[in-house]
């Protein structure tokens, strides 16, 4: 399978920990997004790379979060001293080169759920 | 700055009939428009988008959407429903260019339930 892929599925974590999520995109990809769902809520925006260049940041992504993508490959996503807040659905989007109304292509998420 | 609203939170339908579920849009300039789905525990799969070609799209699964500039709407459509159909439908847009970098705007969504 050559879909992009996310790791782990499922995180239980107690508030104050440290997480962090990895996502591995469709090789040929240079574009790769980070969403947040929350339940109930379509995906809202958090951060956009450009091969290694975060270029893209929402107001959403509190200064707790951090996202790297150091060899615009693979990209992880951090999240220090978690809250309650923070428990979600967090999706891996990948796109090609070019426009920017190429499809999309979702991972299958990683839920977090903040105790 | 862009949004999408649907209307309908949750749809029910009966297997074979109909199926329509609203989007509209608000973008201050031209938009491109996609409908996903989503299946319990999985991602969001693409069904079509509308990128300024045609007005009638049509996607995979037998779903179509027509982009109305005057309504401002991209409602998704389909003739005869399927009880494979039932998911969660998410509208959105994306403003096509300038600093967004096809950044994903997306509507709360509409659970479809599809009963035999």
């Amino acid at each position: 399978d050559t879909g992009v892929s996310q790791n782990p599925r499922h995180k239980i974590t107690k508030r104050g920990q440290n997480v962090t999520f990895r996502c591995d995109p469709i090789s040929e990809h240079n574009r790769l997004y980070w969403y947040r769902q929350t339940l109930g809520q379509g995906p809202e925006f958090l951060t956009y790379f450009q091969n290694e260049a975060q270029l893209e940041k929402s107001r959403l992504l509190s200064d707790r979060f951090s996202a790297e993508r150091p060899k615009g490959s693979f990209s992880t996503l951090e999240i220090q001293r978690t809250e309650q807040g923070d428990s979600a659905m967090y999706l891996c989007a990948s796109s090609a080169r070019g426009s920017s109304y190429n499809e999309q292509f979702f991972g299958p998420g990683t839920r977090l759920t903040v105790l | 700055a862009q949004s999408v609203t649907q209307l309908g939170s949750h749809v029910s339908v009966s297997e074979g009939a109909l199926v329509l579920l609203r989007c509209n849009y608000s973008s201050s300039v031209p938009p491109y428009l996609f409908w996903y789905v989503q299946y319990p525990n999985q991602g969001l799969q693409l069904l079509l988008k509308y990128t300024s070609a045609a007005t009638l799209v049509k996607g995979i699964n037998g779903f179509e959407a027509e982009f109305k500039k005057s309504e401002t709407s991209f409602h998704l459509t389909k003739p005869s429903a399927h009880m494979s159909d039932a998911a969660e439908y998410f509208c959105a847009v994306s403003d096509g260019g300038g600093t967004s970098y096809g950044k994903l705007t997306f509507g709360q969504g509409t659970i479809l339930t599809v009963h035999p």
